[in-house]
């Protein structure tokens, strides 16, 4: 089926620095990507929609300085959060699904971010 | 308004009973999908199961079964014969306008349920 990896699992970095996630799709090609974030005990929130080739499309709310999203190809996207600050402690989470067919979303397995 | 509500915050499950988890939706459109994703405590997302607006028999994927009442606009999750791994939180999910762009395939989540299977 289809595999959405998801790196790193976690990571803890210091307020003031950059943190890069990587979301691959490795068995199909994923034109579109999407990035949630989700606070503890709480549901998923859709970030942006990460398009191949092109910019990616922000949420209402979400500062695209903030977290830069890159999709150079079609099997990766990445997403940097930048100048972190402990609020953006969170769980990141990918998610791609099979084109051009109706399919279910399929996500990476996470990432856990602390900010210290 | 809420696009997904779940109502049930948490539910209690005895092991090898069947219990149902609520979702309610509000959509305008005719073409949506509705998804069911079981997540442990490791966080990963698990598909579990899917139902079509225009499917006319209700989804079925082993132990999981999708009760849709469209409208009544509700689709709520049967898991039969619980298992102590089902204990997990268990989300709700919609996709409105079922057409071929990517950007179609955006979710939108309720709040969850935490379902706990009591041995």
């Amino acid at each position: 089926g289809a595999v959405v990896s998801q790196h790193p699992s976690w990571v803890i970095c210091k307020s003031g620095t950059s943190v890069k996630i990587e979301c691959r799709s490795l068995d199909f090609q994923a034109t579109t990507m999407f990035w949630y974030r989700q606070f503890p005990k709480q549901s998923l929130m859709l970030m942006a929609t990460s398009n191949e080739g092109s910019k990616a499309t922000y949420e209402q709310g979400v500062e695209k300085d903030k977290f830069l999203i890159n999709h150079a190809s079609l099997t990766l996207s990445t997403l940097t959060v930048t100048s972190a600050h402990p609020e953006d402690s969170s769980f990141y989470i990918c998610s791609a699904a099979l084109q051009p067919t109706v399919s279910p979303l399929h996500f990476g397995n996470g990432t856990r971010l602390t900010v210290t | 308004a809420q696009k997904i509500t779940q109502t049930q915050p948490g539910m209690f499950v005895q092991e090898k009973e069947a219990v149902t988890l609520d979702c309610t939706y509000d959509t305008s459109d005719q073409s949506y999908g509705l998804f069911w994703y079981k997540q442990p405590s490791s966080g990963e997302m698990i598909f579990l199961i899917y139902q079509g607006s225009y499917d006319e028999q209700n989804a079925t994927e082993g132990r999981y079964s999708l009760n849709f009442q469209k409208a009544r606009k509700s689709a709520n999750l049967v898991i039969s014969a619980s298992q102590l791994g089902d204990s997990a939180m268990y989300f709700c999910a919609m996709r409105e306008g079922l057409g071929s762009g990517g950007s179609n395939y955006k979710l939108t989540f309720g709040k969850g349920t935490l379902l706990t299977v009591n041995p």
